[in-house]
């Protein structure tokens, strides 16, 4: 799998969006980029995935530039309780093999008021 | 309510005396995993299973045993703990697994062994 390159550390303020930046220069046109997050030592959550084209769900916009090697995780309004660690992960999609996540050090957002 | 399902939350225990950390999920996922997290080292990949009666080592299997006799339920044994085993445990699920199907985690198993 394509390693991911992630800021260590971001602050954003309440109420604005938080734009958090993923490189991953060696994606292959078969792998996904996914989005989670994990708050102090809970599961990790998902967040958001996508493979070429820009996707929105009720949590998170996912941007992947056209030549798919960086993304953007954009939260439109941050919240306190957005605050952890988030995580850029590239997954490979074959069918009948397993496709792990491996997990990276991530960006630990701050969001303050 | 759609979700992952680990027991214990919290466990202690001493070297060398057998136990087991159940995982259960509720979404009929094909594929179900084992992870343990640890500072500095991030989340690893301990045993995984693409579906019933099938399972696979991960990244860090060593010490660890697993079994998924049934499709909802995937237990983590550690029949011989030492303290290096020490760690946050999560188990993972999804539809299946391929690329295109999100992992859900549980909530995690906070292991001590001493």
């Amino acid at each position: 799998d394509a390693k991911t390159t992630q800021p260590t550390s971001m602050d954003c303020a309440e109420g604005r969006a938080a734009n958090l930046p993923c490189n991953h220069s060696t994606i292959s046109g078969n792998e996904y980029v996914y989005w989670y997050r994990q708050i102090h030592s809970q599961g990790p959550q998902y967040i958001i995935h996508g493979l070429k084209n820009n996707e929105t769900n009720e949590m998170a916009s996912l941007i992947i530039t056209e030549d798919r090697k960086s993304s953007t995780l954009i939260l439109p309004h941050a919240t306190l309780r957005d605050t952890a660690v988030y995580y850029c992960i590239v997954r490979v999609a074959v069918t009948g093999t397993a496709s792990k996540l491996t997990f990276g050090t991530g960006t630990r957002l701050q969001v303050t008021l | 309510e759609a979700q992952v399902t680990q027991n214990p939350r919290y466990l202690i225990t001493v070297t060398g005396k057998k136990l087991t950390v159940t995982c259960s999920q509720n979404m009929n996922h094909e594929y179900m995993s084992w992870y343990r997290q640890d500072p500095g080292l991030g989340l690893r990949q301990i045993y995984y299973s693409m579906n019933v009666e099938v399972t696979d080592k991960g990244d860090v299997p060593e010490g660890y045993k697993v079994s998924r006799k049934e499709k909802r339920n995937f237990p983590l044994i550690l029949e011989s703990p030492s303290p290096n085993q020490t760690s946050l445990y999560f188990c993972a699920s999804s539809l299946k697994g391929q690329g295109d199907s999100p992992l859900h985690f549980g909530n995690g198993t906070r292991l001590t062994v001493t």
